[in-house]
């Protein structure tokens, strides 16, 4: 079975600096892989996501996450975080043989100071 | 013209009760979930149904059933509320492949 970490739960960046969040993912072939943006109140809205190819994803808002096959990582970047990314996100991977039900990580949230 | 739509967004109700949330989606997919998020936003998958299959979790209480009328609906039947129930629920749908899903608002239980 596939497994999702997301090592920070919490992530404080200033307005208009970079951010990267880190997904690690536990998986025995090339995962498919996702990115979920929680605002508050809100459900889950797909930012990207990673079935094959190009190992760099560009997603909405300005996202993008990259693929590293060899670290088992799909880390999600933006290069000049607004006020309006505060809000939580979510990792999540999904088998790609039978069932592709993804299992999500426990979520980073992200706030961000102006 | 809301995607996948929930109702209610709140629902307070005691123990003991037996409660029902709607799901609805017009995106025409196949498929249709419901997921518990807990208090410390853990996502976890509770059913997933089309029309072909039901695939229930099962660390999932008997309590809790899905009941679908029709392709574009996905109600939460529960059952005998427990104070642990107390989460938000969510329903998405999706294509039959992995493209990822759509997700409904939420509906926040709190069982008293």
């Amino acid at each position: 079975a596939q497994s999702v970490t997301q090592p920070d739960i919490h992530i404080t960046v200033s307005e208009g600096a970079s951010l990267e969040l880190r997904c690690n993912y536990s998986y025995g072939a090339t995962p498919y892989l996702f990115w979920y943006v929680q605002s508050p109140g809100q459900g889950l809205q797909l930012l990207l996501k990673y079935f094959s190819g190009d190992t760099l994803v560009q997603g909405i808002k300005g996202f993008e996450a990259e693929f590293k096959r060899s670290q088992s990582s799909f880390n999600l970047r933006k290069p000049s975080v607004h006020w309006s990314d505060a809000a939580e996100y979510f990792c999540a991977v999904g088998a790609t043989g039978g069932s592709y039900i993804p299992t999500f990580g426990r979520g980073t949230s992200l706030i961000v100071h102006p | 013209d809301t995607a996948v739509s929930q109702t209610p967004k709140y629902l307070v109700t005691q123990m003991g009760n037996d409660k029902s949330i709607k799901c609805e989606q017009n995106l025409g997919h196949d498929t249709m979930y419901w997921y518990k998020q807990d208090s410390k936003k853990f996502l976890k998958i509770m059913f997933s149904y089309n029309n072909k299959e039901l695939i229930i979790n099962e660390t999932v209480p008997n309590r809790f059933s899905p009941k679908s009328p029709d392709k574009a609906h996905l109600n939460l039947h529960i059952n005998s509320l427990e104070l642990g129930d107390s989460a938000v629920y969510f329903c998405a749908s999706s294509q039959d492949s992995p493209d990822g899903y759509t997700f409904g608002s939420g509906t926040r239980l709190t069982v008293v």
